[in-house]
């Protein structure tokens, strides 16, 4: 069974930094992109940013919003994503979701149950 | 960035009846558009991609269809439990981008 638990939410001070972690189990994490997606207070969905899988060599692709403040990794020794956020504004406050692309398809197949961030003063 | 415009952003239905969310892109995305389901307080659900592809699990009350640059969700039945907000996501080009959300109520 594939599980995916985001953790390391909380609330910080806007300018503050914040890593996230989503742990991953029941599938070959290697194998598969892996992208970050929030959702602010009764909002919709934005996409955040997304990691190739090893045969991709990782790479990664950012939505402009966060781009040179967050950045996305993966530990496949632990079967585990990141999201580092620094330099953070209280717009980036949301609900923060892991989810697994099928393959290197683009679709998504499993989602985590989030975890919220607060930028706050 | 491709544009997702979603229609209609609320809707109000019965059990039983036969819903369409619409979902236009603002250029060519081939087929690559996925369909969720979320209900308050809970993460997304996927239930439908490449246009009209069932996730596994689903039930075959979903489906989906596209013609160009529109795509449409379908729920032919309507139950309790699909009273939800749906939401449409391109993946064809970065970034993804999704629609801003059809809320489905009890009518």
């Amino acid at each position: 069974e594939v599980q995916l638990v985001e953790s390391g939410g909380g609330l910080v001070q806007p300018g503050g930094s914040l890593r996230l972690s989503c742990a991953a189990s029941g599938f070959t994490f290697s194998d598969h992109y892996m992208d970050w997606v929030r959702q602010a207070p009764g909002k919709g969905l934005e996409w955040v940013g997304r990691t190739r899988n090893k045969a991709n060599s990782y790479t990664t692709e950012y939505a402009a919003s966060v781009k040179g403040r967050f950045t996305i990794s993966r530990d496949e020794s632990k079967n585990s994503l990141y999201l580092q956020m620094n330099s953070l504004k209280t717009e980036d406050t949301a609900v923060y979701y892991c989810a697994k692309v099928r393959g290197g398809s683009g679709w998504y197949e499993d989602w985590g149950q989030g975890t919220l961030v607060t930028v706050s003063s | 960035d491709i544009q997702m415009t979603q229609s209609p952003s609320s809707l109000s239905a019965s059990v039983g009846d036969r819903v369409t969310i619409t979902c236009r892109a603002s250029q060519g995305i081939s087929n690559n558009l996925a369909w969720f389901q979320q209900k308050p307080g809970k993460a997304p659900k996927s239930l439908i991609y490449a246009a009209s592809s069932l996730q596994s699990g689903v039930p075959s009350k979903f489906s989906g269809s596209a013609s160009g640059t529109d795509f449409t969700l379908t729920i032919s039945s309507l139950q309790p439990e699909d009273f939800a907000t749906y939401y449409c996501q391109q993946y064809n080009r970065y970034p993804l981008t999704f629609g801003g959300g059809t809320k489905v109520e009890i009518k």
